[in-house]
């Protein structure tokens, strides 16, 4: 069955602190894609990232990272130097591939990150 | 480039009555969906469409309704609302099915009372 988890509920932060929230996923395709949002306390969801599971290389964007290791079935992101404007709610999703065009989507349910200043 | 447009952003329905949520795209995208969040449950898929005059059930579906006369319009209809249907919903397209991230609109909290 697909799942994801994301067992940080709640992290809290002092500003510029590292942080690396956790994401464990569970497939049994061998082609899929695994993406992280973000959720601001304005509510809208925005994309990050997205990886898909032929492509193992860490990706790096500015103060972002992501961590993807298939032997651990993992995905996880790391947020350098973080600042206030990282305080949001962090999904990690995964997408597989469905015939007829099903788009079969998991999300976890999510890490809210406070990051104290 | 409004991208995707959600209507209204807040909604207070009595048990028993009926309304629709608005969802609206302008990138030309085939696939659109609908989430709800609860609290600790992450987003839920309620239902999805692969293009115009084409839908599905998602995960949680039960007193909703869909239609996709258009690419740019995908309308969540609640039949007959519910108090655990109070939740926050999410119109979201995509240009792909599957591979391809998924932009979101605003966000709906519907209470119902």
């Amino acid at each position: 069955a697909q799942k994801v988890t994301q067992a940080q509920t709640e992290i809290s932060v002092v500003e510029k602190e590292d942080v690396t929230l956790d994401c464990v996923y569970e497939t049994r395709d061998t082609t899929y894609y695994l993406f992280w949002y973000k959720q601001p306390p304005s509510g809208e969801l925005v994309f990050l990232i997205r990886r898909n599971s032929f492509d193992e290389q860490n990706e790096i964007s500015g103060r972002y990272s992501w961590n993807f290791q298939k032997s651990t079935s993992s995905f996880n992101f790391t947020i350098t130097a973080s600042q206030v404007v990282d305080s949001a709610v962090y999904f990690c999703a995964l997408s597989e591939a469905r015939l007829g065009g099903y788009q079969k989507v998991t999300f976890g349910t999510g890490t809210k990150l406070q990051v104290i200043p | 480039n409004a991208g995707v447009t959600q209507t209204p952003k807040f909604q207070v329905l009595k048990t028993g009555q009926s309304m629709t949520l608005q969802c609206a795209q302008d990138m030309n995208h085939e696939y659109m969906s609908w989430y709800r969040q609860d609290p600790g449950m992450g987003l839920r898929l309620i239902h999805y469409s692969v293009g115009a005059g084409i839908t599905d059930q998602g995960e949680v579906p039960n007193g909703y309704n869909v239609s996709r006369s258009t690419t740019e319009d995908f309308p969540l209809r609640l039949l007959s609302a519910a108090p655990s249907q109070t939740s926050v919903y999410f119109c979201a397209s995509s240009y792909g099915q599957w591979a391809t991230e998924a932009f979101f609109g605003q966000g709906t909290r519907l209470t119902v009372v």
